[in-house]
């Protein structure tokens, strides 16, 4: 987990509101990725960054956006646009052919 | 498109024991083979990978995984089984080199008892 943090940990969202999750790296990697993880599904990619000011959609990217304004930066936004987005999300950053994980956010829909 | 296959939700070992996590895979042209490590709610640990050279890639905590071409595998070894190496364990495939779009099995859960 070190050199990408994630937070909050935990985040409780009502029915219709959007959350935005936080991702950082300090190890000045190009590349970024947000993946989210369902019990018995692994993990499914949501949006990916090759460079700043760039992304592109991942398998599931229906109900979420990302923003890329800062290389160390990849924050994902959870719309209410998305049906069931109670799920653990992950970040991961790569600078050549290894992709390297935050800790994650457990997001939880009431 | 590429796909990768763990066969078996949950392999079971007892301490001291040698164990074995499967993966096969699905990829048009050279295979590039990643090993991750999950303990609960916590993000994934790289453990090794597998991008060329020797098909024995040797990785973090002792484990070791051998690619096999011809059977499309990559299973993931130890020789020594230890309980705190229970975990869920994920393997995952991207046909190239550089910028990856990895896709990931759906896991197995390593349990080592005492």
């Amino acid at each position: 987990d070190g050199g990408i943090t994630q937070s909050p940990k935990y985040l409780f969202r009502k029915e219709g509101q959007n959350v935005t999750l936080s991702c950082e790296q300090n190890l000045n990697h190009d590349a970024m990725y947000w993946y989210r993880q369902d019990p018995g599904q692994g993990l499914r990619l949501i949006y990916y960054s090759q460079i700043v000011n760039d992304f592109q959609k991942g398998d599931i990217a229906e109900g979420y956006s990302v923003s890329r304004e800062k290389k160390e930066s990849f924050p994902l936004t959870v719309t209410s646009a998305q049906k069931n987005p109670t799920a653990f999300y992950l970040c991961a950053s790569s600078s050549s052919d290894t992709q390297y994980f935050g800790p994650g956010t457990r997001l939880t829909v009431l | 498109a590429q796909s990768v296959a763990q066969p078996e939700d949950q392999v079971n070992v007892a301490e001291g024991n040698p164990l074995t996590v499967k993966c096969t895979y699905s990829v048009s042209g050279n295979p590039y083979l990643f090993w991750y490590v999950q303990y609960p709610n916590r993000g994934l640990q790289f453990l090794l990978k597998y991008i060329t050279g020797d098909n024995l890639v040797k990785g973090s905590y002792g484990f070791e995984a051998e690619f096999n071409k011809s059977q499309t595998s990559f299973h993931l070894k130890k020789p020594s089984a230890l309980v705190s190496d229970s975990a869920l364990y994920f393997c995952a495939v991207s046909p190239l080199a550089g910028f990856q779009k990895l896709v990931f099995g759906t896991g197995t859960r390593l349990l080592v008892s005492p």
